[in-house]
């Protein structure tokens, strides 16, 4: 078991270009979060999924943020149309359902030029 | 709506001492209070987790209370080590179904 995995880890593009992250959590884990976290700032909460449902998603989610869970493994979050205040580290974290911890990914970071 | 508070925004000791960083919360029916430490560009390290049942947990020279009917936690550092220089957040979940809520942390320097 090696944690909750995050790739890429750094991602650099200009305004406008679609930019896609995956996440990797921890195989028996059935819950994930996506969370997005700007300088300065806590973590702020996106999107979560059970198994392969995606049960909740913040206001901050705009239509341009799109983020699945196919088989209930992996997850990926995608932002279109890039715009520079998208720029952020975007977290991962999982946990079984009914546990207390979440175990938090590296995080992939996100700048727009 | 739960919101979480982190005082002071940044710290600056000398190494060994103590010292205590406080979190307030608006919303005291709580579920569990946990603290994380997140290094500079880095994701975030679970430090000590705390049900709602519960008064205080340790680990090492990591001590966290928490009073909720105030709606408040304290994470009380002995010993302080430059090791220890990174950002303290703190964070409230209200129930198992809903997503932790952080506070803005607190950033630590330990100076050797």
């Amino acid at each position: 078991d090696t944690g909750v995995s995050q790739n890429p880890r750094h991602k650099i593009t200009k305004r406008g270009q679609n930019v896609t992250f995956r996440c990797d959590p921890i195989s028996e884990h059935n819950r994930l979060y996506w969370y997005r976290q700007t300088l300065g700032q806590g973590p702020e909460f996106l999107t979560y999924f059970q198994n392969e449902a995606q049960l909740e998603k913040s206001r901050l989610l705009s239509d341009r943020f799109s983020a699945e869970r196919p088989k209930g493994s992996f997850s990926t979050l995608e932002i279109q149309r890039t715009e520079q205040g998208d720029s952020a580290m975007y977290l991962c974290a999982s946990r079984k359902a009914g546990a207390n911890v979440l175990t938090f990914g590296a995080g992939s970071r996100l700048t727009v030029l | 709506k739960q919101e979480v508070t982190q005082i002071p925004a940044a710290l600056s000791v000398p190494e060994g001492e103590n010292l205590v960083l406080n979190c307030s919360f608006t919303d005291s029916a709580i579920y569990n209070l946990q603290w994380f430490r997140q290094d500079p560009g880095k994701g975030l390290t679970s430090l000590l987790l705390i049900q709602s049942s519960q008064r205080e947990q340790t680990s090492g020279r990591l001590n966290a209370s928490l009073d909720k009917s105030s709606g408040r936690s304290t994470l009380y550092i002995a010993a302080s080590q430059p090791g220890d220089s990174a950002t303290y957040l703190c964070a409230v979940l209200n129930s198992g179904n809903t997503p932790l809520v952080f506070g803005k942390g607190t950033r630590l320097s330990v100076i050797a």
